[in-house]
């Protein structure tokens, strides 16, 4: 089956312009989450997506991160304005909530360098 | 607040080595455990999950065992191998299957 894509790879954008990222889960997970790696750390999750609702978005900051999952499949994630701490890895993973529920698939990351 | 650490960070070791790379959490209302290999530059790989009710998972040279009332999980590698060289991490949910939380990381590199 094929995996989860991500695009854009990667994006350089300066400080204050907006930025938006793109995923597709792997066909058939309902969830869907958001990552932010900053280098030499773990990722830490923005919002977790079952079908189009959000379940979890407790450390999305709202004021300039948003993000939308219309018909429960492709998600967008959006930075506006951007601001040069935002500069990190943006992961999408998905899951399903069969047997081994919540086991997460990542796809390839978009790295943002924010100037 | 659920949180994660990874002892040790780095971790340098001669090929066919074993190994024994640790997970702790601070809450031990998980739904399960996850351990995940990450390469430089590329996303994350699953590499095994443990439910809440399982003591240990295996897959070829890797084992991971759970003992969640002390909040501890542990990822052993057998006859290490240059290949195995990458970042490994563990995350948790809570109960409910939401609030992921990753630990750091642990950085392996295996020398041939």
């Amino acid at each position: 089956e094929a995996g989860v894509a991500q695009s854009p790879r990667y994006k350089i954008i300066e400080k204050r312009q907006s930025v938006a990222f793109w995923c597709n889960p792997i066909s058939g997970h309902a969830t869907l989450y958001w990552y932010q790696q900053i280098l030499g750390q773990g990722p830490k999750l923005l919002i977790q997506f079952q079908n189009n609702g959000v379940v979890d978005d407790s450390q999305l900051p709202k004021d300039r991160f948003s993000a939308e999952r219309l018909k429960g499949v492709d998600s967008t994630l959006k930075i506006q304005p951007a601001k040069l701490e935002d500069s990190a890895v943006y992961l999408c993973a998905s899951s399903s909530r069969g047997r081994d529920s919540y086991e997460q698939y990542f796809g390839p990351g978009t790295r943002l360098t924010v100037t | 607040k659920q949180e994660v650490t990874q002892i040790p960070a780095a971790l340098s070791v001669p090929e066919g080595e074993n190994l024994v790379l640790n997970c702790s959490f601070t809450d031990s209302a998980i739904y399960n455990l996850q351990w995940f290999r990450q390469d430089p530059g590329k996303g994350l790989t699953s590499l095994l999950l443990i439910q809440s009710s399982q003591r240990e998972q295996t897959s070829g040279r890797l084992n991971a065992s759970l003992d969640k009332s002390s909040g501890r999980s542990t990822l052993y590698i057998a006859a290490s191998q240059p290949g195995d060289s990458a970042t490994y991490l563990c995350a948790v949910p809570n109960n409910y299957g939401q609030n992921f939380v990753f630990g750091p990381g642990t950085r392996l590199s295996v020398l041939p």
